[in-house]
This record gives C-alpha cells, structure tokens and sequence, in this order.
C-alpha cells in the first residue's frame, strides 16, 4: 500500500514570495491533516480536513495560510506572502475514519526555507 | 498552542544500554502515543495507549501510560543501532483525533 505522498520535498524562497504544498494521501483515507514542524520542536496541528470539509483550522494562521481539499482527495496548502518564520517542515498525515482511534500516517514532510 | 515536555531532551549512550524517557503535560490525555522520527521522514508510530496504568510493549520497546493521566514513559532496552532517532510523545482525547506532541527526545548511539 502507498504511504502518504508529498511534493516538492524541498523548498527554498524569498520572504513575501508565495509557495504551494500538494499532499496526496493514502487511498480511502477520509481524515487529512496538515502539522508545522518547526526545527527542534514536535510537529503542531494547522489544519484537519474530514473528506473536503474542515474539521479544526484554530491553529491556522489565516492571514497567511489556507488550505483545500476540493474533492476530498489531494490537498494543497499554501503560504502567501511567506515570514521567515515559516521555515519548518511542512506534514501531511492522513488516517481512516471509524470508532475508536484511528492512526495517523505521515508523509515525508515539505521542507520550507524562506530567506 | 500546546506542546507537552520530553526529558531528557537528547541522550547520548553507547549500543546494548537501555533508555527511559517521559512525557509530562500539563492537562490530561485519554490517550498517549509514542512515535519516531527518523531524518527527513515523517513520524512513526510506535506504540499506543489507552488507559490509565496500562504497560504495553512492542518488542524492545515498552511504554506506560501514567495513572494520573498527565504523563506516560518510554523504554528501550539494549539500544542498537537503528533506535538513533527523534522520539516524540503524543496525547489525544476521546472524540477528537488531534494530537498534541511534545517536544521531542534525541538519541544518539556513541560508538
């Protein structure tokens, strides 16, 4: 079974620019998350998709950041206009839905620097 | 946001030691994950837990989930040298599937 796929792997851009993130999850996953890892820290919770609606983005900075995910499938997540505090590393998990606890898989991560 | 606190924040040992590592919060979790981190990968999961008291193992891992619900342990034993990586706690509540990580640990194996 295909894991989590993330593009690009590596990004480098000049604060104010803007930069997309595409996610891809793992098939019939309902559940898509995307986290923020920041250097040195645990990875924090922007967004959580349940198929194309929006379960909790209290922790997305919505000046800056949005996200969609039109056909309940692909995600893109995208930064405009980037802070130099958005240097992290960019997450996306996916997990099934049904009772009880349902594990979160991650991708590889999108590595966001902005100079 | 939250982030519950990991000690140590990193440790250096020597392959065939074993290690302990803990998880506090300041709130309490319904449920507590551990996962790993290897470079430029996402996390893994490792083990899960589910109640209050409970002592689960996956191998040469073995983690607990505090009784008071604020903190849960992590054990290795006899390090090799694949367990070098990040380690990062996780809680969830009931009804809701957002994690809280913590801060992490880092394990480096001296050779």
């Amino acid at each position: 079974e295909a894991g989590v796929a993330q593009s690009p792997r590596y990004k480098i851009i000049e604060k104010r620019q803007s930069v997309a993130f595409w996610c891809n999850p793992i098939s019939g996953h309902a559940t898509l998350y995307w986290y923020q890892q920041i250097l040195g820290q645990g990875p924090k919770l922007l967004i959580q998709f349940q198929n194309n609606g929006v379960v909790d983005d209290s922790q997305l900075p919505k000046d800056r950041f949005s996200a969609e995910r039109l056909k309940g499938v692909d995600s893109t997540l995208k930064i405009q206009p980037a802070k130099l505090e958005d240097s992290a590393v960019y997450l996306c998990a996916s997990s099934p839905t049904g009772q009880g606890y349902n594990e979160q898989f991650f991708g590889p991560g999108t590595r966001l620097t902005v100079l | 946001g939250q982030q519950l606190n990991q000690s140590p924040q990193s440790m250096f040992i020597q392959e065939g030691e074993d290690v302990s590592m803990n998880c506090t919060s300041s709130s309490i979790f319904n449920t507590w994950l551990w996962y790993k981190q290897d470079p430029g990968e996402g996390p893994v999961l490792l083990i899960a837990l589910y109640k209050a008291g409970e002592l689960t193992s996956n191998g040469r891992l073995t983690a607990q989930f505090g009784i008071t619900r604020k903190d849960s342990f992590l054990n290795i034993s006899a390090s090799i040298p694949s367990d070098v990586g990040i380690y990062f706690c996780a809680g969830r509540n009931f009804g809701n599937e957002k994690l809280t990580f913590g801060t992490g640990t880092r394990l480096t194996i001296i050779p």
